[in-house]
């Protein structure tokens, strides 16, 4: 079974300060075929970032991917209001297109 | 500007049918592969379907395989999801998502949602 584990569940933290989301998948992703998505309760879902490190259009520089292979990382540098959301990570190479759990970042 | 329109969704009993559909504007549908996404209450995403632009590929997630069709019209800047046999598990909000088009598997752009809710 193709598994992705985001972590932490949750992070609490305030806001202007720096968030570093995990996702580690089960197996090796081809190609970084890695994307990072924020959800917000009653909106559409917003593509951030596309393999593993590019922004995706209109998203601040704030956001920013990295990783490889297995291990991944998002990070929003400054945390502004409106980044206060949930975040999945989704491996697009294979099929099915599993999506990671989920990070909830709060305010703390 | 990408637009993504479900509708359809609603209260069905187990056991029932229900058709979603998606309206698509702002770009040249026939190009791009489209998706089903859907998130069950306070769970989190679950990729439910892929269509190529052409339809000639069609995948599906294991929970829903033999239960669930997707399909589209290039004429009508349309997709669907044929629903059937509709369990508990199914309640969600399914979201329609657009493919790349240049990594048709890569999700983009997503509509709001439309809720199905499966219950007595």
């Amino acid at each position: 079974e193709i598994v992705l584990t985001q972590s932490p569940g949750t992070l609490s933290l305030s806001p202007g300060e720096r968030a570093t989301l995990s996702c580690r998948a089960s197996g090796s992703v081809s190609s970084n075929h890695l994307a990072w998505y924020q959800v917000k309760p009653g909106q559409a879902p917003r593509l951030l970032i596309s393999g593993a490190s590019r922004r995706a259009t209109a998203i601040p520089d704030r956001f920013s991917g990295s990783g490889s292979g297995t291990d991944f990382t998002l990070t929003i540098s400054r945390l502004e209001p409106e980044d206060f959301a949930v975040y999945y990570c989704q491996r697009y190479d294979i099929s099915p297109r599993t999506f990671g759990q989920g990070t909830k970042v709060e305010v703390k | 500007e990408v637009q993504l329109v479900e509708s359809g969704g609603g209260l069905v009993q187990p056991g029932g049918s229900l058709r979603l559909s998606c309206a698509a504007s702002g770009f040249t549908f026939s190009s791009h592969s489209m998706n089903w996404v859907r998130q069950a209450p306070g769970k989190g995403l679950e990729w439910v379907s892929y269509i190529s632009g052409s339809t000639t590929s069609v995948n599906y997630a294991d929970s829903v395989k033999g239960r669930f069709t997707i399909s589209r019209d290039n004429a009508r800047n349309s997709l669907y999801l044929q629903i059937n046999s509709l369990r508990d598990e199914d309640t969600a909000v399914y979201y329609c998502a657009r493919g790349e088009a240049t990594s048709g598997w890569l999700i983009d752009y997503w509509g709001q949602g439309t809720l199905v809710t499966v219950s007595p």
